[in-house]
């Protein structure tokens, strides 16, 4: 059975970085699928931050490339998320999912606040 | 993103059967078509359906979708207090070379 866990700090000050992993158990990330990140402000919908294919090609929503990284560690079998210059509209529920056709398995997500 | 549009919100009665749409355009729904999650309050989305009518090991034969050009539709038949929930579709939109979501629905069971 395949399983992802986010983690990371609940809590970023603004214009610092956030940093998320995407532990993932039951599958090897190095044996495919793409992996993603996801996310839901309160009250909101869903929005796409970003994919990683297995070999580390990446992906990103347009509208936050400029803040976004991606990256895996196939040896701990978990990928990552940084989101730089963060704002109080980057407070959501993060969410890491795994990918093929569509986003078949998530996370239970975690939920970020952007405050001093 | 306002990439895929859905109504905000439908209620329907018990037992009875629920059309959700999703409207996008030729580089998104006419494209490979749309995937529908379904979201619980205070759950992570799971998904229903993808490419227009395949369902995942599981999910129940009362969700069905489908799609006529650019608009990407679920169905749910027999309508159970337990389908009360948000539901979202999304797509690979091909012009902006990123995965898209619809707004959501909230479905209400009355």
């Amino acid at each position: 059975q395949v399983q992802l866990q986010e983690s990371g700090p609940g809590l970023v000050k603004p214009s610092e970085t956030l940093s998320l992993t995407c532990a993932v158990s039951g599958y090897s990330i190095s044996s495919g699928y793409y992996w993603g990140w996801i996310r839901q402000p309160p009250g909101k919908g869903l929005e796409w931050i970003g994919s990683i294919y297995h070999s580390g090609s990446t992906y990103y929503n347009p509208s936050l490339k400029s803040r976004v990284t991606i990256s895996v560690d196939t040896s701990k079998n978990q990928f990552s998320l940084k989101l730089s210059s963060v704002t109080a509209a980057d407070t959501a529920v993060y969410y890491c999912a795994r990918r093929w056709d569509a986003f078949d398995i998530w996370g239970q997500g975690t939920m970020v606040t952007v405050s001093s | 993103q306002a990439g895929l549009t859905q109504p905000p919100s439908v209620s329907k009665g018990l037992r009875q059967t629920a059309t959700l749409t999703c409207t996008g355009n030729s580089n998104i729904v006419g494209n490979q078509g749309a995937a529908w999650l379904q979201q619980h309050q205070g759950h992570p989305p799971k998904l229903l359906s993808y490419r227009n009518n395949n369902r995942p090991s599981g999910i129940s034969e009362r969700f069905s979708a489908s799609r006529s050009g650019n608009t990407a539709s679920l169905t749910i038949t027999g309508l159970q207090p337990e389908d009360e929930a948000d539901y979202y579709c999304s797509a690979w939109d091909s012009s902006l070379s990123a995965w898209v979501f619809g707004g959501g629905t909230k479905l209400t069971v009355l």
